[in-house]
């Protein structure tokens, strides 16, 4: 099956450092989600975006819909140690009724 | 709360020992879907729901059957479990896929742990 291509895989950053990840695909998507799972968790939903270009924040993130449609990016501004966790992008492809997830970046942040 | 339940939390059981790993949702979710995590693959959906008595394969639904009597449940079964099953499954629900904002926004359980010996 199809998957996105998330990078990096994992992060080891000092607390007060910007995190900056990232996915890709072929093909063109609908709608680009990004979630995030903390340990013994399911995954929870932190920014959707819907339009091409696109630019949302929620607090210390940012998220953006790439303007060709085939990327999105996640920023988190100055880190704190509740930051750890995998963070996965989604995507829906264009004309499909599917969420694809890409494989996720698992963050660790140190004091 | 709106949320979705998936039971039990962790099993552990034996190699061809039929189990059910249960899934509700309160939201009155028409999508509902399966997927198993396992480190450096992410999230590889196993099978979904679109409305009641309508479910489809996703990407890995060999050795898995579900079913989607009512609106609210979608288990998930393993006939004959084997140990490549051994993994973290979630479940998840949304309205819908239509595209439209907020549509197609995944509510996941808190996750099954299951091993399979």
């Amino acid at each position: 099956g199809q998957q996105l291509n998330q990078s990096p895989q994992s992060m080891f950053i000092q607390e007060g450092e910007d995190v900056s990840m990232n996915c890709t695909s072929s093909s063109i998507f609908n709608t680009w989600l990004w979630y995030k799972q903390e340990p013994g968790e399911g995954p929870v939903l932190l920014i959707a975006l819907y339009k091409a270009g696109e630019l949302t924040s929620n607090g210390r993130l940012t998220a953006q819909f790439g303007i060709t449609r085939k990327d999105s990016f996640l920023n988190i501004s100055a880190s704190i140690p509740s930051d750890v966790g995998i963070y996965f992008c989604a995507g829906q492809p264009s004309r499909t009724d599917k969420l694809i997830f890409g494989t996720g970046t698992r963050l660790q942040v140190f004091p | 709360e709106a949320q979705v339940t998936q039971n039990p939390r962790y099993l552990i059981t034996v190699t061809g020992k039929k189990l059910t790993v249960t899934c509700s949702q309160n939201m009155n979710h028409e999508y509902m879907s399966w997927y198993r995590q396992d480190p450096g693959l992410g999230l590889r959906q196993i099978y979904y729901s679109m409305n009641v008595e309508v479910t489809d394969k996703g990407d890995v639904p060999e050795g898995y059957k579900v079913s989607r009597k009512e609106k609210r449940n979608f288990p998930l079964i393993l006939e004959s479990p084997s140990p490549n099953q051994t993994s973290l499954y979630f479940c998840a629900s949304t309205p819908g896929l239509a595209g439209f904002s907020g549509a197609n926004v995944l509510t996941f359980g808190a996750g099954s742990r299951l091993t399979v010996l």
